[in-house]
């Protein structure tokens, strides 16, 4: 059962424009949301969370946006850079038990 | 650097056979997390131990175990292995268990010829 999706397995975009990564979710006991950039031969890195008690967290160049009526989750990056095209990764825990990752989005930020 | 050891990077076997992964958690992290992530696929949970006992398990195959040592480095065993069992399997260390971000290794490939 895939709780966790990301619906773009891939998305373009120039450098210096917005980067609007979507995830969506189906469980609605996740309270806590993270996503993970992840390059070749890489492992996954932290990027940036969001409790379920918010609906915004910012760090830098990145904001995730968290709508819990629509189970929809998002992350915005401005501006983008080159150096941000990678795979990012969604993922949803409840608990802190079990964490449930979606599928990926290939971000290419283009010269 | 995350500071998560995995090992080894690469690995090759065939059907039947039994393989064991390892890793070493980042220094003072208690809680070991092993994900499988197969071909363009996202990461599936498979198992997470916290200082040294199961705390909680995900989509893991009855063939598949693991563990924690009492240094805190992890193993996951896999046996009876299929082709279906190809992936990259990646291990991931947190402090604890709260909202700490996990840190993961670069992954172990497991190719089942």
């Amino acid at each position: 059962d895939q709780q966790v999706k990301q619906n773009s397995p891939s998305l373009s975009v120039q450098e210096g424009r917005i980067s609007i990564l979507n995830c969506d979710y189906t469980n609605s006991m996740f309270d806590y949301f993270l996503w993970y950039k992840k390059y070749p031969a890489e492992g996954p890195t932290f990027l940036i969370s969001i409790s379920s008690i918010k609906d915004k967290n910012e760090d830098g160049r990145f904001t995730v946006f968290l709508n819990k009526s629509a189970k929809h989750l998002s992350l915005h990056i401005v501006p983008s850079q080159p150096g941000d095209s990678a795979v990012y990764f969604c993922a949803a825990t409840y608990n802190f038990n079990k964490f449930y990752f979606g599928s990926g989005t290939k971000l290419n930020v283009k010269p | 650097d995350s500071g998560v050891t995995q090992t080894p990077k690469h690995l090759i076997t065939a059907t039947g056979q039994r393989v064991t992964l390892r890793c070493s958690p980042r220094s003072g992290d208690l809680s070991v997390y092993w994900y499988q992530q197969s071909l363009d696929q996202g990461l599936q949970f498979l198992i997470q131990y916290y200082n040294g006992e199961e705390r909680a398990k995900g989509n893991i195959l009855e063939r598949f175990s693991a563990q924690q040592f009492p240094d805190l480095h992890s193993e996951l065993n896999l046996s009876s292995l299929e082709l279906g069992d190809s992936a990259l399997y990646f291990c991931a260390s947190s402090p604890g268990v709260s909202n700490q971000p996990q840190h993961f290794g670069d992954g172990t490939r497991l190719s089942i010829l």
